[in-house]
């Protein structure tokens, strides 16, 4: 199983970019990474997936280097409504044991 | 978008007691996941169930817990013998068996044992 290592906590200002970074070393060929949001008292949601380069959907940006043993999570121009905990997964299609790590705290500042 | 519902959503119980968590997952969805989440701790995986068992378990999942999909829609957690360190937000995910690796989430179950 792939352990991931994420920052504790980060902080930000509204209209900023930000730069979630995951640390995955042991990363089999078969993974795949996925962020996840976390507001307080509700389930995480799903932000963004990818399995290299770089991906973008319409609220994120996943970029992942050629090793895979790490991957950065772009929020482009924040706002307060982003505060929450940031979860990066690892795992793969047939994954059972989708393990949380630590994650990240954004904090957005007006 | 389709989503994972949780019943109920706080459950108040007597340390020593048994409860039944709910769930009804997406209804073409193929796996199915407990977490639980200790109140500003991380989300930790219980056990994920697929083609009608048990897949995987973490050490916490010990013999107090079991689940079960007892009519092809509903998903349960049973906890047979509640602690207080049971006290937490269970949540239930589930996800489709192709395409990407999308958790749903339920909006959770509060579980506080006194």
């Amino acid at each position: 199983l792939a352990k991931t290592t994420q920052p504790i906590s980060m902080d930000s200002y509204e209209g900023q970019e930000v730069n979630i970074t995951c640390s995955h070393n042991n990363i089999a060929t078969n993974d795949y990474i996925t962020w996840y949001q976390q507001f307080p008292s509700q389930g995480p949601r799903f932000i963004i997936q990818g399995y290299k380069t770089k991906v973008t959907n319409e609220v994120a940006s996943l970029f992942i280097p050629a090793d895979r043993k790490s991957s950065t999570l772009s929020l482009p121009r924040v706002s307060l409504s982003d505060t929450a905990v940031y979860y990066c997964l690892v795992g793969d299609y047939a994954g059972n044991m989708l393990t949380f790590g630590g994650g990240t705290r954004l904090m957005v500042k007006p | 978008e389709p989503e994972v519902t949780q019943t109920p959503s706080h459950q108040v119980t007597q340390m020593g007691q048994e409860v039944i968590l709910r769930c009804v997952p997406i209804s073409n969805h193929l796996y199915f996941y407990w977490y639980r989440q200790i109140l500003g701790q991380k989300v930790e995986f219980l056990v994920s169930f697929y083609n009608n068992e048990i897949s995987e378990k973490s050490e916490i999942f010990d013999d107090q817990f079991s689940v079960e999909r007892p009519d092809g829609s509903n998903f349960t957690l049973k906890i047979r013998s509640t602690k207080l360190e049971d006290s937490a937000m269970y949540f239930c995910a589930s996800r489709p068996g192709t395409g990407r690796i999308k958790l749903f989430f339920g909006s959770g179950t509060q579980l506080s044992v006194l």
